[in-house]
């Protein structure tokens, strides 16, 4: 299967400033077949991207997602508030499908 | 806009089966595949296999010795059952719309493993 990744594991920053996540493929992604996911304590996680960098519906465009191959970032440009939880990645390329084990960005 | 919601047991015992309703309302459950997913305490997720409303499959192989995942579509709702659970199944199981990627997702229930 493949293994996902994520750095750094706790993301400390201000509101305003810019976020930059990293998600690691042990294996080649195929198709950028790539999501993002946002999740706050006690609440599901929430779709922020798919395919490496479209937008869910809704979501606000500070987010952007790039990357292919084995190597991802999901952007934030600047921090909102509400922006800070635990952003995880997952692959759909390949069965079984997979989540790497979430960045927790907090407020510095 | 479609909602879930799961539903069962938040204890189970060792060695018996963890059984969990999802239903779906605001749409068909035709209209996409249906998944499972767990999230162990302070960790991170993991797949447990979908379904399609033909009853077509897919689990991950690290659970598919034990794992059955059903639909019935005149309740729109789909089920999950894992037999001969362990504390190591205790988690949040989330139901969630699949397309490849997960959307959207039910509330999560905590199922607890214990004696």
């Amino acid at each position: 299967e493949i293994v996902l990744t994520q750095s750094p594991g706790t993301l400390s920053l201000s509101a305003g400033e810019r976020a930059t996540l990293s998600c690691r493929a042990s294996q080649s992604v195929r198709s950028s077949q790539l999501a993002w996911y946002q999740q706050k304590p006690g609440q599901a996680p929430r779709l922020l991207m798919y395919g490496a960098s479209s937008r869910a519906t809704g979501i606000p465009d500070r987010f952007s997602g790039s990357g292919s191959g084995t190597d991802f970032t999901l952007s934030i440009s600047r921090l909102e508030p509400e922006d800070f939880a635990v952003y995880s990645c997952q692959q759909y390329g390949t069965s079984p499908w997979t989540f790497g084990q979430g960045t927790k960005v907090e407020i510095k | 806009q479609v909602q879930l919601q799961e539903s069962g047991p938040g204890l189970v015992k060792p060695s018996e089966t963890l059984s969990l309703t999802c239903t779906v309302s605001g749409g068909s459950i035709s209209s996409y595949y249906w998944s499972w997913i767990r999230q162990p305490p302070g960790r991170g997720l993991e797949w447990i296999g979908y379904i399609y409303y033909t009853g077509s499959t897919d689990y991950n192989p690290s659970l598919k010795s034990r794992v059955a995942i059903s639909v019935d579509t005149s309740k729109n709702q789909f089920s999950l059952k894992l037999r001969s659970v362990t504390a190591a199944d205790t988690a949040v199981y989330y139901c969630a719309g699949t397309h490849n990627w997960f959307d959207p997702w039910g509330q999560g229930t905590l199922v607890t493993v214990s004696s």
